[in-house]
């Protein structure tokens, strides 16, 4: 069974850091880019940031509006990808969730986790 | 960055009535292998969202018959013959095409 559990989500300041943390499991993950979306409460969904596998050198992109702030990242030996978050600010309240789509670009997302909340606040 | 234009926002279907969603792209979403770089997803209350079309037409493994996707250009509509009470949610078109990813603003699927 395909699964991808993000955590790491939590209440912190404005200017502060996290770190979620999206462990994949059922999927030869390494085959896989990974992406980052968010949806803030009531809200759409809002792509944040990918990581391509392997065959695309790891290659990252980020939205505009997280860009030199958040910096994904992945572990393949532990099918794991992280998505680094510094100077948060309050338009980052959001639930973040992990995305899969195959390497070799023929799909789209095909599946996403359940999400982890990030709350940016005094 | 292409533009992603959901159309009705909201629309209340009484079971077993179809239902229609509609989705414009700013610009053409052909991939070289002749594929529209386009998705469906539902996103059901307090639930991420799933799979329905993937590449413009094809419906995802497990999706039920009643689900369906078509593409004309930059047009694209997800077709729902026969509403049941499970369909209910938000509705979101996605195009994979370019950096950045663009999502539709949601359908919003209530039940009469």
């Amino acid at each position: 069974e395909v699964q991808m559990v993000e955590s790491g989500g939590a209440l912190v300041q404005p200017g502060g850091s996290l770190k979620l943390s999206c462990v994949a499991s059922g999927f030869i993950f390494s085959a896989y880019d990974i992406h980052w979306v968010r949806q803030a409460s009531g809200k759409g969904l809002e792509w944040v940031a990918r990581i391509r596998d392997t065959t695309g050198n790891y290659a990252t992109a980020y939205a505009e509006s997280v860009k030199g702030r958040l910096t994904v990242s992945r572990d393949d030996s532990q099918s794991v990808s992280y998505l680094q978050m510094n100077s948060l600010r309050s338009e980052d309240t959001a639930v973040y969730y992990c995305v899969r789509r195959i390497s070799d670009a023929s799909d789209v997302f095909d599946f996403w986790g359940r999400g982890t909340l990030v709350s940016v606040s005094s | 960055d292409i533009v992603m234009t959901q159309s009705p926002l909201s629309l209340a279907v009484t079971p077993g009535e179809p239902a229609s969603i509609s989705c414009r792209s700013s610009q053409s979403l052909r991939y070289s292998n002749g594929y529209n770089f386009f998705g469906w997803y539902l996103q059901k209350p307090g639930k991420s969202p799933q799979l329905l079309i993937s590449l413009g037409s094809i419906r995802a493994s497990g999706v039920p018959d009643r689900f369906s996707g078509t593409e004309s250009g930059t047009d694209f509509t997800l077709k729902i013959s026969r509403v049941e009470a499970e369909d209910v949610g938000i509705y979101y078109c996605m195009q994979v095409l370019q950096i950045p990813v663009t999502f539709g603003q949601g359908t919003r699927l209530e039940i009469k």
